[in-house]
């Protein structure tokens, strides 16, 4: 079946260093969404990417979309504690575009 | 505040037993989806209902159902609970039935089955 392959599964950082999790899809994907879940709470929307190859910046998050929009990546710059949480992507896939979830990514940010 | 509501927001009950989460989406949402996060786990898409139709359907359990009513609120019933039910349950609405809808997600229904 479709799936959205999310990586790594968790990562710790040092504040102030950078983090990046991928997100890959066994099929072309017609959207991507970000969302972002701190500990204890719910997910939130981050963002949307649509077109291929697109890129867009929110402060220090740089979301990306592959030119196959098969992959996508959510790199932030210099972390701070309030980036701790998880990270999840989701991807619009088949014919009712239904959207296919990563497992997401666990950052943990050492002060 | 996402404006999607969900009632209870902690429930304890027994294995065997069968209990309702209550959903209210977001002013002007059509959308309702339900989705299960277990610890430590992603994700689990259950059910989405549009415009009180099921749209799609995931991993949802026989022993689980749900329904959107005509006022757009969804209830989704867990019954003949087992321990492995325990988890999160989070309820999102979006205003579209697609993919590129944002879904914005109330603080979830943590169910602790004994």
């Amino acid at each position: 079946g479709q799936q959205v392959m999310q990586i790594p599964q968790y990562q710790h950082v040092q504040e102030g260093e950078d983090f990046t999790t991928y997100c890959n899809s066994s099929t072309t994907l017609s959207n991507i969404q970000w969302y972002k879940q701190r500990p204890g709470g719910h997910p939130v929307f981050l963002i949307q990417l649509v077109k291929s190859g697109e890129v867009k910046k929110q402060k220090r998050l740089t979301f990306q979309f592959g030119e196959a929009k098969k992959n996508s990546s959510l790199h932030i710059t210099a972390t701070q504690t309030t980036d701790v949480g998880t990270y999840f992507c989701a991807g619009g896939a088949g014919n009712n575009r239904k959207l296919i979830w990563g497992l997401g990514t666990s950052l943990a940010v050492n002060p | 505040d996402s404006g999607v509501t969900q009632t209870p927001k902690h429930l304890i009950t027994a294995t065997g037993q069968r209990v309702t989460l209550r959903c209210s989406p977001r002013s002007g949402d059509l959308s309702v989806y339900w989705y299960q996060q277990s610890l430590d786990q992603g994700l689990q898409f259950l059910i989405q209902y549009y415009n009180g139709e099921e749209r799609a359907k995931g991993n949802i359990l026989e022993r689980f159902s749900a329904q959107q009513f005509p006022d757009l609120h969804s209830e989704l019933n867990l019954s003949s609970l087992e321990l492995g039910d325990s988890a999160l349950y989070f309820c999102a609405s979006s205003v579209t039935s697609f993919s590129t809808g944002e879904l914005f997600f109330g603080e979830g229904s943590r169910l602790t089955v004994l």
